[in-house]
């Protein structure tokens, strides 16, 4: 079946530092990706997607390209700011038009 | 437009005891529907997904159970609820591109 993974964390930053969240994939086929995001005490929000091959997400400043070779959707924010301290999911589409996630990574960006 | 709601956001419950958690969705019809937990280092798990009413389908062997007495209604529920059954429960059902759009997320804490 479809697993996905990426990068444990917490990962720490001071603002305005550069953002790389690792994940990988395994699939069947072509899934469409995702990244979800989850702030305190909230459900998960979709941040981005990429539907194909070579297709770049972006939205609020972050971005994930679709690498079929390397099978990986690493997301990316060249400056990050306090607001974006919040849990990131990376997911692949599955059966049941339901999605494989990842196990979440912890950003916390300090002042 | 289209809504997610579930309740109660927030539960503290005594282990062994029942449990109830609803999820109501509005602006759509004939929703897959589906009920995510994320516990604590484990992301997010499927536990039940239904295609219609009275179709449930189990993804992992639990103490939970689920039903889906109306279109737009699917309930999480348990008879007696385990120390392990603590966690974040999501309620969610999928848009366009596989995209998933989730509830608020109600909070279990068994004591």
């Amino acid at each position: 079946g479809n697993s996905v993974t990426q990068m444990e964390g917490p990962v720490t930053l001071s603002e305005e530092a550069f953002l790389t969240i690792n994940c990988t994939y395994t699939a069947t086929g072509y899934p469409s990706l995702f990244w979800y995001v989850q702030y305190p005490g909230e459900g998960l929000q979709l941040l981005l997607k990429a539907t194909k091959a070579d297709d770049k997400g972006s939205n609020k400043g972050f971005e994930a390209t679709y690498r079929k070779e390397t099978t990986s959707f690493h997301l990316e924010k060249g400056s990050v700011q306090v607001s974006d301290s919040a849990v990131y999911f990376c997911a692949s589409s599955s059966g049941y038009s339901t999605l494989t996630f990842g196990k979440g990574t912890m950003l916390l960006v300090s002042p | 437009s289209q809504t997610i709601h579930q309740w109660p956001a927030t539960l503290v419950q005594p282990v062994g005891s029942p449990l109830s958690l609803e999820c109501t969705v509005e602006g759509t019809s004939n929703p897959n529907l589906y009920w995510y937990r994320q516990a604590a280092g484990r992301g997010l798990q499927l536990l039940f997904y239904s295609v219609g009413i009275g179709q449930i389908s189990s993804e992992v062997p639990q103490n939970l159970s689920a039903s889906r007495p109306q279109d737009r209604q699917f309930i999480l529920s348990s008879k007696k609820l385990l120390l392990s059954d603590s966690g974040f429960y999501l309620c969610a059902w999928p848009r366009q591109l596989g995209e998933l759009f989730f509830g608020e997320g109600s909070r279990l804490t068994v004591l």
